[in-house]
């Protein structure tokens, strides 16, 4: 049974800070891994999707990678800013529908 | 992306009643997926609903407590029947990927049970 797993649960840091949110999983027969933003209260807005043949995506100061044989991803964040707190979730996708870890739940401090 | 409306966005519900949650999808999709989220906890699946066809319900999940109708390509709705408190959560359907845009997900709606 797949299991996702999201270091750290919570994290805090000041404006303008890089930062990387880790992901592991344990069945590495993945199709997908996609990272996730929820505000408090909220639905979810996909951030990156990376495919199983895919090393890594990126969308402005977002980047993921993902190796899928040692079942891990990361999202970096650069520059980070007060806009960027929410939770992030992290969910994979293989012979059955998504499976999510329990977020890391960010605040930016101004 | 598929774009998914999703209603009613919240609601607080007496318990011992029911409240039917529906999903709009703006494209024909094959499967659409429901979910829990448990105050303070990650998202679960309920069920998988494919059109024409019984749902399929996850270990824990109930049709009884969980009906799910899927009548066309476009729409499905999930009942949560016979409320408790412990039914408080966020509700969320989604859709299965498409291409490049992954899973899309509704808005959510936020159940409370008094």
């Amino acid at each position: 049974k797949q299991e996702v797993t999201q270091i750290p649960a919570a994290l805090s840091v000041p404006e303008g800070e890089n930062l990387v949110l880790n992901c592991s999983f344990t069945d590495s027969a993945i199709y997908n891994l996609q990272w996730f933003r929820q505000d408090p209260g909220k639905g979810l807005t996909s951030l990156l999707l990376i495919q199983s043949s895919q090393r890594e995506q990126t969308s402005g100061r977002l980047n993921a990678s993902l190796d899928k044989s040692s079942g891990r991803s990361t999202l970096y964040i650069a520059a980070s800013q007060p806009g960027d707190s929410a939770t992030y979730l992290c969910a994979v996708s293989g012979n059955t529908p998504l499976v999510f870890g329990k977020g890391t739940r960010l605040s930016v401090i101004a | 992306s598929a774009v998914i409306s999703q209603k009613p966005s919240r609601d607080i519900c007496q318990r011992g009643t029911s409240l039917t949650i529906q999903c709009q999808v703006d494209s024909q999709v094959t499967m659409m997926f429901w979910y829990r989220q448990q105050p303070g906890q990650s998202l679960t699946l309920i069920a998988t609903a494919n059109q024409g066809s019984e749902a399929t319900y996850e270990s824990g999940f109930v049709i009884d407590k969980f009906p799910i109708s899927r009548p066309n390509l476009t729409f499905s709705t999930l009942t949560v029947s016979n409320m408790s408190p412990e039914d408080s959560s966020i509700y969320l359907c989604s859709v299965a990927p498409q291409g490049v845009y992954g899973y899309t997900f509704g808005s959510g709606t936020r159940l409370t049970v008094v």
